[in-house]
């Protein structure tokens, strides 16, 4: 299995831009996560899906914040417009199902809103 | 505000040490708790995840321990390598399928 694939891997944007991370979990795992990793808040969930339902968004900083996730393979994490604070790595993660499953992580993508 | 405290923030240990850190978490409405080995540069990786009050865990020279009612978990690495250099992260996972990351504990094993 190629694992969790997380796209694009770096992106640099400009302020107001619309930016739009893709995330394709491990085929047949039933929950994904999306997380973000800042250097002054550390790794944070910003929402987590369980049969491409939304479990739990209550990590989704603002209304700029938007996931998605139409099917079982792919998901989306939109943020529209975008600021420089919302520059950091953007994790995502699958599982077989729920929390009580080791989570397998993306590499990451590194977004930079100039 | 719900804490999750690593300790220590850092260690550092020569080669052939073992060593061990603690994550406490709050001991009601536990669900499950997480292990995570993360180097630089790279994704979190899983270590463990651990469900129930006495768990005990290992994968080759690392383990870790679970205490529920108490709200702790010991990671023991037993002779410590160079690779061994992470930072490891505990996330406890409540009732409510809500997770709390703690800030981790830097490990840097000298040769």
């Amino acid at each position: 299995d190629a694992g969790v694939i997380q796209s694009p891997r770096h992106e640099v944007t400009e302020m107001g831009q619309e930016v739009t991370l893709r995330c394709k979990p491990i085929s047949g795992h039933n929950s994904l996560f999306w997380y973000r990793q800042t250097m002054m808040r550390g790794l944070e969930l910003l929402i987590y899906f369980n049969n491409n339902v939304p479990i739990d968004d209550s990590g989704m900083p603002e209304d700029r914040f938007s996931a998605k996730m139409p099917n079982a393979s792919f998901s989306t994490l939109k943020i529209q417009p975008s600021e420089p604070r919302d520059s950091a790595v953007y994790f995502c993660a699958s599982t077989p199902t729920g929390a009580r499953y080791e989570q397998y992580f993306g590499p990451g993508t590194r977004l930079t809103v100039t | 505000i719900l804490n999750v405290e690593q300790s220590p923030q850092s260690l550092h240990v020569q080669e052939g040490d073992s060593t061990n850190f603690t994550c406490s978490f709050p001991s009601s409405n536990f669900y499950a708790l997480h292990w995570y080995r993360w180097e630089t540069a790279k994704s979190p990786e899983a270590l463990f995840v651990m469900t129930l009050n006495g768990d005990e865990k290992k994968k080759g020279r690392i383990s870790a321990t679970l205490n529920t009612k108490e709200g702790y978990s010991y990671l023991y690495i037993k002779g410590s390598q160079p690779e061994d250099s992470a930072t490891y992260l505990c996330a406890f996972i409540n009732n409510f399928n809500k997770f709390y990351f703690g800030s981790g504990t830097k490990l840097n094993v000298k040769p």
